[in-house]
């Protein structure tokens, strides 16, 4: 199986902040990875496609990058909305795989 | 707007099956090219993912979670536009909010199946 590694499990920042959440495979998977936000009580929303696709309708702050084994999500400037827990997901081969999450706070 | 909804028990006691169904609206189960699966998230903790299946050329394929060790089958009934999950043999570990989705990005509302005698 491979395993994604999300480093952060926490992180705190505050209104306008640039943030950066990473998150490794353990093996190549070419761009086949997503993002997640999951707001309390809510349900998961994609986020971002294919390593660094925006899906519709999300806010243009939000970028991703990165190939093979490191990714990261951005967060240009972090606003009331973005603080939520965030999951990166591996679809490069089965079993897909998820990270444990990042969950971003307020500083 | 594809709309998912899943239905089922709430409650089930340990050894037995858990079984839910997702209804697909505003659009076909049999779309090639999509993916129909399972995840969940047992409560206050990360995501699972349970498993998926995908039509192609009038085949269905499946996959599932080997950490489930055999328990999972994913089935569509492409009359009603649904496709379910049964899990068998569970116990309090199986305890979750069950998520269906059409991979990756439109997902139901979940629903909350505990696992309790």
């Amino acid at each position: 199986d491979i395993q994604m590694t999300q480093f952060s499990s926490t992180l705190s920042a505050s209104l306008g902040d640039r943030v950066t959440i990473t998150c490794r495979a353990s093996q190549s998977i070419s761009g086949w990875l997503a993002w997640y936000q999951q707001r309390p009580g809510k349900v998961p929303k994609l986020l971002i496609y294919k390593a660094s696709s925006l899906d519709s309708g999300v806010p243009s702050r939000f970028s991703g990058s990165g190939s093979g084994t490191e990714f990261t999500l951005t967060i240009s400037s972090l606003q009331p909305d973005d603080f939520a827990t965030y999951y990166c997901q591996q679809y490069d081969a089965f079993p897909w795989t998820f990270g444990q999450g990042t969950k971003v706070e307020i500083k | 707007q594809l709309q998912l909804q899943e239905s089922g028990p709430r409650l089930v006691k340990p050894s037995e099956t858990l079984s839910l169904t997702c209804t697909v609206s505003g659009g076909s189960i049999r779309s090639n090219d999509h993916y129909w699966g399972w995840i969940r998230q047992p409560p206050g903790k990360g995501l699972e993912w349970i498993g998926t299946i995908y039509y192609s050329g009038s085949t269905y394929y499946t996959y599932y979670n080997p950490s489930l060790k055999g328990r999972v089958t994913i089935s569509v009934d492409t009359s009603k536009n649904q496709f379910s999950l049964k899990l068998n043999s569970v116990t309090a570990a199986d305890t979750a909010l069950y998520y269906c989705a059409r991979h990756h990005e439109v997902w139901g509302q979940g629903t909350l199946v505990t696992v309790s005698s």
